[in-house]
């Protein structure tokens, strides 16, 4: 399985953009990127994600690089309730390409 | 609003007891994932399924744990018997099909003293 390297944590000011990056450069051309989130004593919820080119929806931007080898995600103005271990992802899209391995993921810290 | 609904929320048993942990997929996925995560481990994917039938489960410690899909609706995590390092958080999540996202429960919270 292809692995994803992030920083251990990151800082942000509230209401300031934060840029999320992510490590992938064992990426094949079937896996998709994803990004989830964990909010404190919570399941794991899904972000977003894409394949080649970047992607907007009403929580965040994806950013993909032109070589795919690496991604970074957007948020756009940061809140208290954005602070939460961010975990990038590559999920195989082929038929049966199910495994989802989390890494370490980064943890937010969103200061007010 | 569609979501995993996982039982119980916590549960604390002795050491050597059956633990038996349920989830209930979403309605139509046909994907159902089970990962423990700890402080020291972080999430661990134990097993999935699909179309009830397990994919991988390759994660899971085999002499004592179980899963399985007695039906679409409902999956089963087993421990038998229990040890204080099953100690954990454990979530069920379920999907559609690959590459798309999947949706994660609750979580139980497992305590064996």
């Amino acid at each position: 399985d292809a692995k994803t390297t992030q920083p251990n944590s990151m800082e942000s000011n509230e209401e300031e953009p934060v840029h999320l990056p992510c490590n992938h450069s064992t990426i094949s051309g079937t896996d998709y990127i994803h990004w989830y989130r964990q909010l404190p004593s919570q399941g794991p919820e899904y972000v977003i994600h894409g394949l080649t080119s970047n992607v907007n929806n009403r929580m965040a931007s994806l950013a993909i690089a032109e070589d795919r080898k690496s991604s970074t995600l957007i948020l756009h103005r940061a809140t208290l309730r954005d602070a939460a271990v961010y975990y990038c992802i590559l999920r195989d899209g082929r038929a049966g390409g199910f495994k989802t391995i989390f890494g370490a993921g980064t943890r937010l810290f969103v200061k007010a | 609003d569609a979501r995993v609904t996982q039982t119980p929320r916590h549960k604390v048993t002795e050491m050597g007891q059956e633990v038996t942990m349920r989830c209930q997929p979403i309605l139509g996925h046909n994907t159902v994932f089970w990962y423990r995560q700890t402080m020291m481990q972080g999430l661990e994917l134990l097993a999935y399924f699909r179309n009830r039938a397990p994919l991988d489960d390759s994660g899971m410690p085999k002499d004592r744990f179980s899963a399985e899909m007695p039906d679409a609706t409902l999956a089963t995590l087993k421990i038998q018997p229990s040890e204080p390092r099953d100690s954990a958080v454990y979530f069920c999540a379920s999907g559609l099909r690959s590459g798309t996202e999947a949706f994660f429960g609750q979580g139980t919270r497992l305590t064996v003293v």
